[in-house]
């Protein structure tokens, strides 16, 4: 099975402030990757799938980047409502796993 | 609006089979364009994805399932098209099947997923004796 880290696995910032999470897989998934926001108590949420498309109804300040190994999703300007946990997920063998999770929390 | 639903028991004893359904409306779960999927989610961790399974939408057509191979041995997941219904069996559970259960949809275009993009709200499941 293909693994998945993220980097950092935490981190607090401050509304306004650029975020960069990392994802890296265990082995190449070209560019099959889906990044997912989820807040306590409700399901995870789309945000970009094929590495880089944003998902429909997604704020453009959310953005992704990479091929391969290591991919990043990038919030531009954090918003109050984007403090969340952020999961990357690999669809290029099964079974589609997920990262381990990135939470974002308030400084 | 898609729109997708759990419904099944809250807890179970040790041994017992976990039964799950997802009730699909605002859409067909045949015809090939989407693949109808089943995670969880263990008490404050993250993701986990069971299975899934796909209806071509042909007349012949009983599904097509792959499972995670972790989970395999004591999962099944089938359809009932006619009812927008798919569902998840789970044998011999035991604690560490404590979860919430979520239903899900990931489409393929061009040959590629874009993602799980309908969500279920999940269903706690707890075991216990």
């Amino acid at each position: 099975a293909i693994q998945l880290t993220q980097s950092p696995s935490s981190l607090s910032v401050s509304v306004g402030d650029r975020v960069t999470i990392t994802c890296r897989a265990s082995q190449g998934i070209s560019g099959t990757l889906a990044w997912y926001q989820q807040r306590p108590g409700i399901p995870p949420k789309l945000l970009i799938y094929d590495a880089s498309t944003l998902a429909i109804g997604v704020p453009s300040r959310f953005s992704g980047s990479g091929s391969g190994t290591e991919f990043t999703l990038t919030i531009s300007s954090l918003q109050p409502e984007d403090f969340a946990t952020y999961y990357c997920q690999q669809f290029y063998n099964y079974p589609f796993d997920f990262g381990p999770g990135t939470k974002v929390d308030n400084k | 609006q898609v729109q997708l639903r759990e419904s099944g028991p809250g807890l179970l004893k040790p041994s017992q089979t976990l039964s799950l359904t997802c009730t699909v409306s605002g859409g067909s779960i045949s015809g090939g364009l989407y693949y109808w999927n089943w995670i969880r989610q263990h008490p404050g961790k993250g993701l986990e994805w069971l299975g899934y399974i796909y209806h071509s939408g042909t007349t012949f057509d009983s599904g097509t399932t792959y499972y995670n191979p972790s989970l395999q041995s004591r999962l099944t997941i089938s359809a009932d098209t006619s009812k927008k219904q798919f569902s998840l069996k789970v044998a011999s559970v035991t604690a560490a099947d404590t979860a919430v259960y979520y239903c899900a949809r990931v489409g393929v275009s061009g040959g590629r997923y874009t993602g799980f993009d309908y969500w279920g709200q999940g269903n706690v499941v707890t075991v216990s004796s």
